[in-house]
């Protein structure tokens, strides 16, 4: 148990469906990200959430939609995908800038496959 | 960012100490060095950071040059469990928790 829980574990979606990822994290933190990871290749950062506002956003495709309604919780939005976004989506929760040090914390991610 | 470079893999026998090198030169003064890992299919887990002294917590112990140019992430006593990917990382001082990931070292560890 990291704190972190991410929901599905697994998702298979065709291109033209919608669909959601889910993050929640019981660590009382204030800053929440998502990372990619796709096979043989390292962990991309994608997006960064303090304090509820997007303060990052490092030239994600649109199809891709994050939400953080509050601190506890990010969504990363999905539609009309490509094959080429198929990987493990992960996402992490630590406290927010100047808090002083904060370890990234990870949920074990949601395996995705676009079909 | 403060390139760093670590080796694809290693192997280590179960007991033993597991040493991963990580060359980071054009560490600047204020950059830490922190390093994670990844068991398979899982996320990726802090183990520890350091600036210039060397750390050591429950999980492992860290330790930093004098030029801060290289340093080792040790295990004292590998096990199984710690068959994963290890990440060095020395993000720019103003990068907050925005870290960048490389291709990290596979460690096996074998029976």
């Amino acid at each position: 148990e990291t704190g972190v829980t991410q929901t599905p574990r697994h998702l298979v979606m065709g291109m033209t469906n919608k669909k959601s990822l889910k993050c929640e994290q019981h660590l009382g933190h204030n800053a929440m990200y998502w990372y990619k990871q796709s096979a043989k290749k390292p962990l991309e950062l994608m997006f960064v959430y303090n304090f509820k506002e997007q303060t990052e956003n490092n030239s994600v495709p649109s199809r891709f939609s994050p939400e953080c309604p509050n601190s506890s919780h990010l969504f990363l939005h999905l539609h009309t995908l490509q094959p080429e976004d198929s990987a493990l989506y992960l996402c992490a929760s630590s406290q927010g800038p100047g808090q002083g040090f904060s370890p990234l914390h990870f949920g074990n991610g949601t395996r995705l496959t676009v079909t | 960012d403060a390139k760093t470079t670590q080796p694809t893999s290693m192997d280590c026998a179960e007991g033993r100490a597991a040493n991963l090198p990580c060359n980071h030169s054009t560490i600047s003064g204020n950059e830490y060095v922190y390093w994670y890992r990844q068991i398979h299919s899982q996320g990726p887990q802090y183990i520890i950071h350091g600036l210039k002294n060397n750390e050591t917590n429950e999980m492992a112990s860290l330790i930093i040059t004098e030029d801060r140019k290289s340093s080792t992430l040790i295990l004292p006593h590998a096990t199984l469990r710690d068959t994963a990917v290890y990440y060095c990382i020395v993000p720019p001082d103003n990068a907050g928790n925005m870290l960048t990931f490389g291709g990290g070292t596979r460690l096996m560890v074998k029976p």
